[in-house]
């Protein structure tokens, strides 16, 4: 089991660049979620899936940040134009259960905008 | 919405002590209550968990407690070793797909 698979691990954009950054769950888990993670703010919650389908989107900051499933297996959340604040450690986790129960994380994209 | 509160903040300890972390939770809903170990620049990775059927759950030298009437559960490790250092994170899930965190303790086990 390869676990949570992110890319990239690291990006460095100038602001106003689009950044997108991608997931691959595991294997046969049901939802999938995307956390931002900061040391003013911590472990954010962004935006959870279940089957694909986005569920609450109510974590996401601005128009400027979207998320994306086509299928079980990948997942992108974009940030378009990207700002400065937007500079944090990006995780996404997926969990066997409906319920969220059982999150298994990714290794991180950590985000810097210049 | 869930609020979960985290404490200490920073904990150091000499190496075969023990360290205590405790989290209290709003939410009576909540009935999943996982802790979190991330090491320096990696992932969050899920120590241990407990449901709220349960009281108490052990796996080694790790062991969780849980209070439902005064809303709040603990992580105990004994006999730390400095591998342990780490920042540990408290989380409740009423299960609707939301996991509310807690904001973290840094535990330094001292050799």
């Amino acid at each position: 089991d390869a676990g949570v698979i992110q890319s990239p691990r690291h990006e460095v954009t100038e602001m106003g660049q689009e950044v997108t950054l991608r997931c691959k769950p595991i294997s046969g888990h049901n939802s999938l979620f995307w956390y931002r993670q900061t040391m003013m703010r911590g472990l954010e919650l962004l935006i959870y899936f279940n089957n694909n389908v986005p569920i609450d989107d109510s974590g996401m900051p601005e128009d400027r940040f979207s998320a994306k499933m086509p299928n079980a297996s990948f997942s992108t959340l974009k940030i378009q134009p990207s700002e400065p604040r937007d500079s944090a450690v990006y995780f996404c986790a997926s969990s066997p259960q409906h319920t969220g129960y059982e999150q298994y994380f990714g290794p991180g994209t950590r985000l810097t905008v210049t | 919405g869930e609020n979960v509160e985290q404490h200490p903040s920073t904990l150091s300890v000499q190496e075969g002590d023990s360290a205590v972390i405790k989290c209290t939770y709003s939410d009576s809903a909540s009935n999943y209550f996982p802790w979190y170990k991330q090491e320096l620049g990696k992932r969050p990775q899920l120590i241990i968990d407990i449901r709220s059927n349960v009281g108490e759950k052990k796996d080694q030298r790790i062991a969780v407690t849980l209070n439902k009437t005064a809303k709040h559960f603990s992580l105990h490790i004994t006999e730390t070793q400095p591998e342990d250092s780490a920042v540990y994170f408290c989380a409740a899930s009423t299960g609707a797909n939301n996991l509310f965190f807690g904001t973290g303790t840094r535990l330094t086990v001292i050799p």
